[in-house]
């Protein structure tokens, strides 16, 4: 059955340096998303993406993140300047249509650890 | 806003017998889906069980079914005969109709299955 895979699996970086978390979505599938899980806290809604544009944003989105589709594969988290409390699990979704009845398929997740 | 709430941090039921997991939840839309994700260990989110608002049956899945109070707005999950591999986080989800399909999820719920 195909996947959502995401890399890497797990990112340390610097406080202040710019990460891209990387997500291959399953190939059919039109809609994108990202969530993200602080440890011991719920999985969060960041934002999803459609026809190369955020659709929807969290208020966790912040001039700090971005999204891109740069290419017909590929779908990217980049956060500029990373914080202390950018630490998280970051998930990956997709999925082919729009609607709730269309389930989101997840990845693997990529845990980021900022020091 | 909605919101999605699961009291129980963890649980635990021997291998063969019966567990019910609690969710509660709150919206004031009245058509919105409610689903049961389950993450194991190997961290990939899975989508359990699916039950839309406006059916009043509530959903199975082979060993898996729900409990779909929508007065009172509960959404229990109940494993019959549990196995081992039954072992997760259990993760109680919300998305309304419209929209992207943004999914609010529960904190959840630590499954332990003890042979």
């Amino acid at each position: 059955e195909p996947e959502v895979t995401q890399t890497p699996s797990h990112q340390v970086t610097q406080m202040g340096q710019e990460v891209i978390l990387r997500c291959v979505p399953i190939s059919n599938h039109l809609y994108f998303y990202w969530y993200r899980q602080i440890l011991g806290q719920k999985v969060e809604f960041l934002v999803s993406f459609y026809n190369n544009e955020i659709s929807e944003k969290s208020e966790i989105f912040d001039d700090q993140f971005s999204v891109e589709r740069p290419d017909g594969s590929n779908f990217t988290l980049k956060i500029r300047s990373t914080k202390l409390e950018d630490s998280a699990m970051y998930f990956c979704a997709s999925s082919e249509r729009r609607g709730p009845n269309q389930p989101q398929h997840f990845g693997d997740g990529t845990r980021l650890s900022i020091l | 806003a909605q919101t999605v709430t699961q009291s129980q941090p963890e649980m635990s039921v021997q291998e063969a017998e019966t567990v019910t997991l609690s969710c509660t939840y709150d919206t004031s839309e009245s058509d919105y889906y409610l689903f049961w994700y389950k993450q194991p260990p190997s961290r990939q989110m899975i989508l359990v069980i699916r039950q839309e608002a406006y059916k009043q049956q509530n959903a199975t899945e082979n060993r898996f079914s729900v409990n779909f109070q929508k007065a009172a707005k509960s959404f229990s999950l109940k494993i019959s005969d549990s196995q081992l591999g039954d072992a997760a986080m259990y993760f109680c989800a919300y998305t309304d109709s419209g929209g992207y399909q943004k999914v609010t999820f529960g904190i959840g719920t630590k499954l332990q299955v003890i042979p």
